[in-house]
């Protein structure tokens, strides 16, 4: 059965800093991951996606890898700001096209 | 585009009440589906559909029906409220089961 795991599950850092976000998963045999970001109250905003072809995708200061054989995920996140406090969690889509989740890591971002 | 959007955004209900939870979507997606977060955990999907006329189950399917006969609306049914479906429960929807996914704001549900 797929299991994902994120850690830690908080993480405070202060502004400006980069800093690394780590998901794993149990099955190698996926179809894509993606990075999620939710809010307090909100609902969840879809970041990145990566195909299980793929090793990387980028938009703006964020950049998600992917190592399928290891599985393991990061999301980098470049020049930290306030504004990116939130909970961020990846889900991975398994062989029987269910979004599986991790739990989540709560990040702080202090000014 | 309204994006995917859900009704209420809270309710009270006691053990033993139904209510039905409201989904749609404008983006004229096929795939939509429910999900619940608890504290602590991962999403769980209860349930799911492909498209108009075609719904399934997910992990967590006991004490809800859904139906889907249209495109845009995807209604969640609580046949009889218990405690343990104190929840946030929330919608979303893709182009396909691969695709990116869209959340709706969510709907927080406690049961007395």
């Amino acid at each position: 059965k797929q299991e994902v795991t994120q850690i830690p599950a908080a993480l405070s850092v202060p502004e400006g800093e980069n800093l690394v976000l780590n998901c794993s998963f149990t099955d190698s045999a996926i179809y894509n991951l993606q990075w999620f970001r939710q809010d307090p109250g909100k609902g969840l905003t879809s970041l990145l996606l990566i195909q299980s072809s793929q090793r990387e995708q980028t938009s703006g200061r964020l950049n998600a890898s992917l190592d399928k054989s290891s599985g393991r995920s990061t999301l980098y996140i470049a020049a930290s700001q306030p504004g990116d406090s939130a909970t961020y969690l990846c889900a991975v889509l398994d062989s029987n096209y269910q979004l599986i989740w991790g739990a989540g890591t709560k990040l702080i971002i202090k000014p | 585009n309204a994006g995917v959007t859900q009704t209420p955004k809270f309710q009270v209900l006691k053990t033993g009440q139904s209510m039905t939870l409201q989904c749609a979507q404008d983006m004229n997606h096929e795939y939509m589906s429910w999900y619940r977060q608890d504290p602590g955990m991962g999403l769980r999907l209860i349930h799911y559909s492909v498209g108009a006329g075609i719904t399934d189950q997910g992990e967590v399917p006991n004490g809800y029906n859904v139906s889907r006969s249209t495109t845009e609306d995807f209604p969640l049914r609580l046949l009889s409220a218990a405690p343990s479906q104190t929840s946030v429960y929330f919608c979303a929807s893709s182009t396909g089961t691969s695709g990116r996914q869209f959340f709706g704001p969510g709907t927080r549900l406690t049961v007395l």
